[in-house]
Formats: structure tokens, sequence, C-alpha cells
């Protein structure tokens, strides 16, 4: 069965430093692995996904997340973070095209001025 | 497209009420999720459907909880007798059939708190 873990629940920094949100993941397959973010009271957005290909992934908002199948990871980052970048972050996995995506926990980030 | 459209946004109710929450998926996506957002779980898969017909409902708490998809355009999700509990967000998501991109688009959530 698939799980992911995110390593930390809570992540504060200060604008302008960078940031790296932690994901791991299991699975007995291939797997597509996603980062969403979810601004308050709203529903979740996707940030980027790996499908296949390279493994250094960009998605919007200036964020980038690198798959790396022997560490069983996606780490999320951002080299300079703003503000309005203060969000829950979830990394999810699926096992097939279409099937069902399984949430890590979420890592709150708080952005500090 | 508009989205995903949930309805209602917010839902107060008593304990032992029925509550049904409403969804209308991207027009053309074939796969529909229900999940539940808590402090205490964060995101569990409720159900999903694949066109129109119920593929994994292993993340139904119990029997309270029931999903239907009667179309493509349109899904429930109910609760009776609702209890104290049952106080969650609940999202639903679409995305396309298999062979496409494997991303889903969630709906704005319905709070649901029950008293």
């Amino acid at each position: 069965a698939q799980s992911v873990t995110q390593l930390d629940s809570q992540v504060p920094v200060f604008e302008e430093a960078p940031v790296e949100l932690r994901c791991n993941y299991s699975s007995s397959v291939s797997v597509y692995l996603f980062w969403y973010v979810q601004y308050p009271n709203q529903g979740l957005q996707l940030l980027l996904k790996y499908l296949s290909g390279s493994t250094l992934v960009k998605g919007i908002n200036g964020f980038e997340a690198e798959f790396n199948k022997s560490q069983t990871s996606f780490h999320l980052r951002k080299p300079s973070v703003h503000i309005s970048d203060t969000a829950e972050y979830f990394c999810a996995v699926s096992e097939g095209q279409g099937g069902k995506l399984i949430f890590g926990q979420g890592t709150e980030l708080s952005v500090k001025p | 497209d508009a989205g995903v459209i949930q309805s209602p946004r917010h839902e107060v109710t008593e304990m032992g009420q029925e509550v049904t929450l409403r969804c209308k998926p991207i027009s053309g996506h074939d796969y529909l999720f229900w999940y539940r957002q808590t402090m205490m779980r964060g995101l569990e898969l409720l159900i999903y459907f694949n066109n129109n017909v119920p593929i994994d409902d292993s993340g139904m708490p119990e029997d309270r909880f029931s999903a239907k998809m009667p179309n493509a355009s349109f899904s429930t999700l109910k609760i009776q007798p609702s209890e104290p509990r049952d106080s969650a967000v609940y999202f639903c998501a679409s995305s396309l059939r298999p062979g496409a991109i494997t991303e889903a688009f969630f709906g704005q959530g319905t709070r649901l708190t029950v008293v």
C-alpha cells in the first residue's frame, strides 16, 4: 500500500529565505507525485507534478521539486519565499493514471517579515 | 469551465439530522473523489468514482456515510444521522480519465459543523 510522510508539520521561515519542505513516500510500484498548496479557507491547488522524465520539476510561483527514487523522496524547494507563500502544502502520491491520490499530513509554511 | 463546484460552502446542523453535500465536477472528467479534512487526521480519501461507478469506498468511515453519482455531472455525499465528530471540511475533486495527466482539481470545500 502506498503512503506519504511529510516530515515537518510546521516550517517557519523569514521572508526571502530559502525553504525546503520534505516528503517521503512508500510504494511497491511506480508512482506519480504531486505537491498541492492550500491557502486559508480555500481548496487545494496543484503546484507541480512528477509523472516521468526529468527528476527536477518546476511548478508555479517559483517552486520546484526533485524526485529521488533511491531515497523515495520528493522534496519541495523555493530559493526565496514571500509572505504570500504562507499556506499549507500537501505532498501526494498516485499509483495509476486517474487513480486515487493519497495525501501526506501537510506542512504549514509560515513566512515572517 | 467554472471548476469543481461544491454546495453548500458552509453547513451547520444538529446531531441526528441528515446532511447532503453536493458536487459538480469539471465537464469531461471521469474521476470524482470525496475527501474529508480534519486537524487530527489530515486529508482522508473517502470514496472515488470512475465513470459514475464507485471504485473504492474503503475510506468511508461507517454506514452513516453514503455517496452517489447518478450522472457524470453530479455527486452527493450523505451523512445520516450526523454526529459532532463528523465536523470537518469535505472536498470534492475531479480528474481526467486514464492515459491523461493525473492531476485532481479541487472544489472550495464544504465546512460542516454538527452541534
